[in-house]
């Protein structure tokens, strides 16, 4: 069965970067792109990023232009999810999705980062 | 910046009917696609490319398009389908994904 297993929660001070990782398993990684989203406490769902598992092609929503960056191992079926400069309205849950023409038809549990001075 | 707007809130007696619009421009070009998410869980898929349902999904959840205007139709309602639901599609060049800002569905 599709899985998409996150990384556990961070708590990083203002100014900080976080890494979160995302783990597929249960289909070929490389045939479909995942996604970034975020959902800040009690707020709606915003999309971050997105990047093909393939080539390694990204593509980022202009409000995190050169704060975040998506890379991938195709070893080991992992896409990360790096975001800089934290601050404190940055404090959420981040979701990777599986994406296709099916829309995100599989997510990962989400990781709660908090940023707290 | 592309927006789809939503009400934020709809109420329902059990056994009625909900529906739940989504408006944007880029609507008769570009795909809509519905989530369900239930407090403290990820959202869930329950409608892709304007009116499909994907496996597992029960009937009576239904989706329809008419111009700039998507719309989510939840059949009998009962108390399980308390839950905030999401429109999503893409702009107009399909480069950017975009989220409403949810519904809440209060089953009364």
């Amino acid at each position: 069965q599709v899985q998409l297993v996150q990384s556990g929660a961070e708590v990083k001070k203002p100014g900080a970067s976080v890494k979160v990782s995302c783990k597929a398993s249960g289909y070929t990684f490389t045939n479909y792109y995942i996604h970034w989203l975020r959902q800040s406490p009690g707020q709606g769902l915003e999309w971050m990023a997105i990047i093909n598992p393939s080539g390694g092609s990204t593509r980022y929503a202009q409000k995190f232009q050169g704060r975040v960056a998506m890379t991938r191992d195709t070893s080991t079926s992992t896409v990360y999810m790096d975001l800089s400069s934290l601050r404190s309205e940055d404090t959420a849950v981040y979701y990777c999705a599986r994406g296709g023409t099916s829309g995100f038809d599989f997510w990962g549990q989400g990781t709660l980062v908090t940023v707290s001075s | 910046s592309y927006e789809l707007t939503q009400p934020p809130s709809v109420s329902v007696s059990p056994g009625q009917t909900a529906r739940i619009t989504c408006s944007g421009d880029a609507l008769p070009k570009q795909s809509a696609y519905w989530y369900q998410q239930k407090t403290g869980q990820a959202p869930v898929l329950i409608i892709y490319k304007d009116t499909e349902r994907p496996s597992g999904i029960p009937e009576r959840i239904s989706g329809s398009s008419s111009g700039t205007i998507v719309t989510l139709t939840i059949s009998g309602v009962q108390a399980e389908d308390e839950a905030d639901y999401y429109c999503q599609s893409t702009d107009s060049s399909g480069s950017y994904w975009v989220f409403g800002g949810g519904t809440k569905l209060t089953v009364l």
